[in-house]
């Protein structure tokens, strides 16, 4: 199964911006890079997907560099309400299933 | 747009007794996944299913873990009998493709004393 390696935690004060990077070495050609947020007694919910150089949405960038090895997160100024984990994986052609690391258990302080 | 339902929200149940958890997916999704994520640790998938059909059960322990999708709408999974490492949150999620956004449940947590 493909594997991904972040960071187990971060933490961030209100206002700045946070970047969570994740290495996928064993990324495959048709493989996307997709990230998910989790909160506290919730599912999932879907943040934002790229497959190379930058992908912008109302929430997040995405930064995937050539090689797409890692990818990275980018967050703009955090305020309290984007304390949660977050969880890097990929999914392509031939992959159908998520398959979820342990994350990234961002924690926003006043 | 209504999101993908779960019932029941909680469940506690002794070992060996067995427990049946459903889901009504976002309506016209195709693709119905059954996830179980253990305390600190990230979903696993436990199932997927595209319209009635049995896409990936390959991480389901068949021997107690069972799920159907009878009519392609909405899904039940059942554990018989329980044991207590099954206890996590089990989640449910719906995409309107194999390879499109998933969408999840809220989740059921199981206790299994």
């Amino acid at each position: 199964l493909a594997k991904t390696t972040q960071p187990i935690s971060m933490d961030s004060y209100e206002g700045q911006e946070v970047n969570i990077t994740c290495s996928h070495n064993n990324i495959a050609t048709n493989d996307y890079i997709t990230w998910y947020q989790q909160f506290p007694s919730q599912g999932p919910r879907f943040i934002i997907q790229g497959y190379k150089t930058k992908v912008t949405n109302e929430v997040a960038s995405l930064f995937i560099p050539a090689d797409r090895k890692s990818s990275t997160l980018s967050l703009p100024r955090v305020s309290l309400s984007d304390t949660a984990v977050y969880y890097c994986l990929f999914s392509g052609a031939g992959s159908y299933q998520l398959t979820f690391g342990k994350g990234t258990k961002l924690s926003v302080i006043p | 747009e209504a999101g993908v339902a779960q019932s029941p929200r909680y469940k506690i149940i002794e070992k060996r007794q067995s427990v049946a958890f459903w889901c009504n997916p976002i309506s016209g999704h195709a693709t119905l996944y059954w996830y179980q994520q253990i305390l600190g640790q990230g979903p696993k998938l436990l199932i997927q299913f595209q319209n009635n059909g049995v896409v990936d059960d390959s991480q389901l322990p068949k021997d107690r873990f069972s799920a159907e999708r009878l009519k392609g709408v909405d899904s039940t999974l059942k554990i018989q009998p329980a044991k207590l490492e099954d206890s996590a949150v089990y989640l449910c999620a719906s995409s309107s493709g194999l390879q499109e956004t998933q969408y999840f449940g809220p989740g059921t947590r199981l206790l299994v004393l």
